[in-house]
């Protein structure tokens, strides 16, 4: 059973960075194929692809965000971590990391999601 | 703005037909066989309705399909359930992104 929860500030202030953990169990981030994602929402709008690891440590970035995201990971703690600096209010969304689901390198599918956490920016 | 065009809304009466659609570019949706659509209930995650076009997740009825036709991919749910009342995303692999969302669907269900 794969199961994925987020964990991180509830509130960060403009120009602060924001750390954002995954801690994930049931399947390793260590096996082929294997990968992990985060996708935002904002407030009543609509879904965001941020960033995604793969079992390799392979990164791939929202082009329209890459300067200011990083995403790593510790197989050891099955956790995977998402930076993101400089937070401004637009970036006040609900954030979720998910499983990329198993199929052609490249190619981005999520079968399972944790249950997201709001991030509110504010000063 | 996404990069994926959806309506905005869409309804339907129990029992009915409905389709949604999402329309890109050769880029994107018209360029490849993989596009997504998640349903989203309200204070909930995504879930994983159909890949690659028209694959359907174990566990997803088969009153959801998925097809595509040029640059418009498109979502039907058939025999519409009170609980199909949701928000549906569409996504896709693009040429310049591994993902882009669609602006999402609000289907009510009269």
């Amino acid at each position: 059973q794969i199961t994925l929860k987020e964990s991180g500030p509830t509130l960060v202030k403009p120009t602060q960075t924001l750390t954002l953990t995954c801690t994930f169990s049931g399947f390793s981030l260590s096996t082929s194929g294997v990968g992990v994602g985060w996708i935002r929402q904002p407030p009543g709008k609509a879904l965001e692809w941020l960033a995604l690891i793969y079992w390799n440590d392979d990164k791939r970035y929202s082009p329209s965000l890459k300067s200011r995201l990083t995403i790593t990971k510790d197989t050891s703690k099955n956790q995977v971590v998402l930076t993101m600096t400089n937070m401004d209010p637009v970036d006040t969304a609900t954030y979720y990391c998910a499983h990329r689901r198993q199929q052609r390198l490249g190619v981005l599918v999520f079968d399972y999601w944790g249950q997201g956490t709001l991030v509110t920016v504010s000063s | 703005q996404s990069a994926l065009t959806q309506p905005a809304s869409v309804s339907g009466s129990p029992g009915q037909s409905i389709t949604i659609s999402c329309t890109g570019t050769s880029s994107d949706v018209g360029g490849y066989n993989y596009v997504s659509w998640y349903q989203q209930h309200p204070g909930k995650a995504p879930k994983l309705m159909i890949y690659e076009v028209s694959n359907r997740p174990s566990g997803v009825p088969d009153r959801f399909s998925g097809s595509k036709s040029g640059n418009t991919a498109s979502l039907t749910i058939s025999g519409l359930q009170a609980e199909d009342e949701a928000d549906y995303y569409c996504s896709s692999y693009t040429s310049s992104s591994p993902l882009v969302f669609g602006g999402g669907t609000k289907l009510t269900v009269l």
